[in-house]
């Protein structure tokens, strides 16, 4: 199965607090996993990405963490801003072509 | 700003007719990825070429053709269009054999 399942499929949050949202995916072959932020009317922009030798990346106020036993990894935003209100999508790659299997998306919104 | 340019914008055509979208990877970059966004199928995978080679083909549909020439921009060509092809085209491209995928702003196709 090549499916990456992401959940919450909407997320609002207050301004400061921390956004939460997950993915798993099915196939071992998978071992790059990046997570993409998609404002209205732009194309995805890759925000952070992991690979499973790590269990955790951290980029300023964004941490992946990455549980390969559980086929899990989700992506917390701190401190999070009204100018992270976007979408969010999880995906993974493997093998030589490495395209990309998304996430259905999760809408964060970030009230002031 | 990715790098990667899509033309054109919007395209709004009918039912029937065929449409040529097209795309310029980063410089350099010799990887280029046709993704498709949906409501009902969030982002899918078309087809990858990798220097003028098809590489790989994901959920493309035989009506959905695609290229890469020798100065390595990419044409994706849709025929007998019907209303369900209606969506957001992204094009992404990586360097050779590397995981980081940069996307266009994409083009929106209206079939009516």
């Amino acid at each position: 199965q090549q499916q990456v399942k992401q959940s919450p499929q909407s997320l609002i949050v207050q301004k400061g607090g921390i956004s939460i949202i997950n993915c798993a995916y099915e196939n071992t072959a998978f071992d790059y996993f990046p997570w993409y932020q998609q404002f209205p009317g732009k194309g995805p922009a890759l925000l952070i990405a992991i690979r499973p030798d790590v269990s955790e990346k951290k980029e300023g106020r964004f941490t992946i963490s990455f549980n390969k036993s559980a086929k899990q990894f989700s992506l917390h935003i701190m401190d999070s801003q009204p100018g992270d209100s976007a979408t969010y999508f999880c995906a993974a790659s493997g093998g030589s072509a490495r395209q990309l299997t998304f996430g259905s998306g999760t809408q964060l919104t970030v009230l002031p | 700003d990715s790098g990667v340019t899509q033309t054109p914008k919007h395209l709004i055509t009918a039912t029937g007719q065929r449409v040529t979208l097209r795309c310029s990877p980063r410089s350099g970059d010799l990887s280029v990825y046709w993704y498709q966004q949906s409501l009902d199928q969030g982002l899918q995978f078309l087809i990858q070429y990798y220097n003028g080679e098809e590489r790989a083909k994901g959920n493309i549909l035989e009506r959905f053709s695609a290229q890469q020439f020798p100065d390595l921009h990419s044409e994706l060509n849709l025929s007998s269009l019907e209303l369900g092809d209606s969506a957001l085209y992204f094009c992404a491209s990586s360097l050779a054999h590397t995981d980081t995928q940069y996307f266009g702003p994409g083009t929106r196709l209206t079939v009516l």
